[in-house]
Parts: C-alpha cells; structure tokens; sequence
C-alpha cells in the first residue's frame, strides 16, 4: 500500500505527558499537511510542509504543539503537556507540488485521547 | 478571519431520494474542493471547482460553483446506501493562504 501511512493509530495517555506521533506521507509527494479533527467538526489545519520547510502554522496551534519533517519526508508531531482538549483525530495529509487538482490525499488519522 | 458554513449538518433520506448540501463563504473563494469521509475513515478527495458558475459531474453526483465564487453545492441524485457519510467542502480563500479552509461538514443517513 503506498497510501498516507501514520502511527500510532490510536494513543490514550495522561493530562500532562508528552505524545508524538509520525506521519509517512506518499513518497513522491512534497507537500505534507497535519489537521486536527473533533466529532461533528471538519478537519481544522495546523500546519503544513513543503519538502522540510515550515511555510505556516495555524495561529491556533499553541507553543505545546510542534512539528519537524527534518529530511523532507516523514514528519512527526509532537504535542507537550497534554490536556484534555487535545483529545482528537489528527490527520496527515500529502500532496504533490505540481498537482492540478489540488487533491489531498489523507491518512487514517492518530486518535488520540488524554485522561 | 474566513469561514465557511456548510447547511444542512445532518439529512436523512429514503433510498433513492436525491440529497444537496450547501457551502458558504464569507469572501471571494480561488477554488472549492469537495471530500467525502465515510463512519471511521478519512477524507476522500471527490473533485475540484475553479471557474466562476462551474458544474462538474460525476455519475450521480453534480458539483457548482457559484457565479460570484462565494458558494458551492453538491448534490446526489437518487441517493443509495454506499452514499452514506460526511461530505465536505473545503474552499481556498482568493489571494490568501494556500491551505484550505474545511466546512464542517454534511452528514448523509440513508435509509434502505
């Protein structure tokens, strides 16, 4: 399967421990997307790469959230102090540079859950 | 800051009663994307909208985009059960980010 992969998918821990998870985008693909997604709600973005650059944030995303794709491929995110608002799905997603349709092809999501 | 309302949240239908559901924004949108998430899975790509009074087709699904790029549509003809799920739009806003903006969502129940 050569579709967005990511891991854990599922993560239970306690209100102020530190969680990361990790995100394989399709290989060809430069552009890699994180979203946070609640019941009822559409994906909320966070932040986005293109190869291992940072080009935005969400001004929503507070300083207990950060985010690396060092080598331009996989990417990892990382939330410190986790509270219970932080209870979500959080989803990768990737797309190639030249892509006309704009399609972005998302993974099966991290559920994570802080008790 | 942008925002796009999708209506209605929730639409129950018979089996082979046809479905809308409506997004909007609150300014000028460059293009609209529509995905679909079925119970427990994750956004699917469906199609793109670019050109202001768009309409794009496929099979029994028909997508537009408004004339003024402000509002978008899709809706399904004589809907069936493989049709259930979470459609949403996603618009891009006119000279602003590149990272589009999700609505919140239109769940289909249909009913056998």
């Amino acid at each position: 399967d050569t579709g967005v992969s990511q891991d854990p998918r599922h993560k239970i821990t306690k209100r102020g421990q530190n969680v990361t998870f990790r995100c394989d985008p399709i290989s060809e693909h430069n552009r890699l997307y994180w979203y946070r997604q609640t019941l009822g709600q559409g994906p909320e973005f966070l932040t986005y790469f293109q190869n291992e650059a940072q080009l935005e944030k969400s001004r929503l995303l507070s300083d207990r959230f950060s985010a690396e794709r060092p080598k331009g491929s996989f990417s990892t995110l990382e939330i410190q102090r986790t509270e219970q608002g932080d209870s979500a799905m959080y989803l990768c997603a990737s797309s190639p540079t030249a892509s006309g349709t704009g399609e972005q092809y998302f993974g099966p999501g991290t559920r994570l859950t802080v008790t | 800051g942008q925002q796009v309302m999708q209506i209605p949240q929730y639409q129950h239908v018979q089996e082979g009663e046809d479905f809308t559901t409506y997004c909007n924004s609150s300014t000028t949108l460059s293009n609209i994307q529509w995905y679909k998430q079925r119970p427990g899975g994750h956004p699917v790509f469906l199609i793109q909208l670019v050109k202001s009074g768009e309409v794009k087709k496929q099979k029994r699904l028909t997508f537009q985009f408004g004339e003024a790029k402000k509002n978008s549509s899709l809706h399904i003809t004589a809907t069936q059960t493989t049709d259930v799920g979470t459609y949403f739009c996603a618009g891009r806003i006119s000279g602003g980010s590149y990272i589009p903006t999700f609505g919140r969502g239109t769940s289909l129940i249909v009913h056998p």
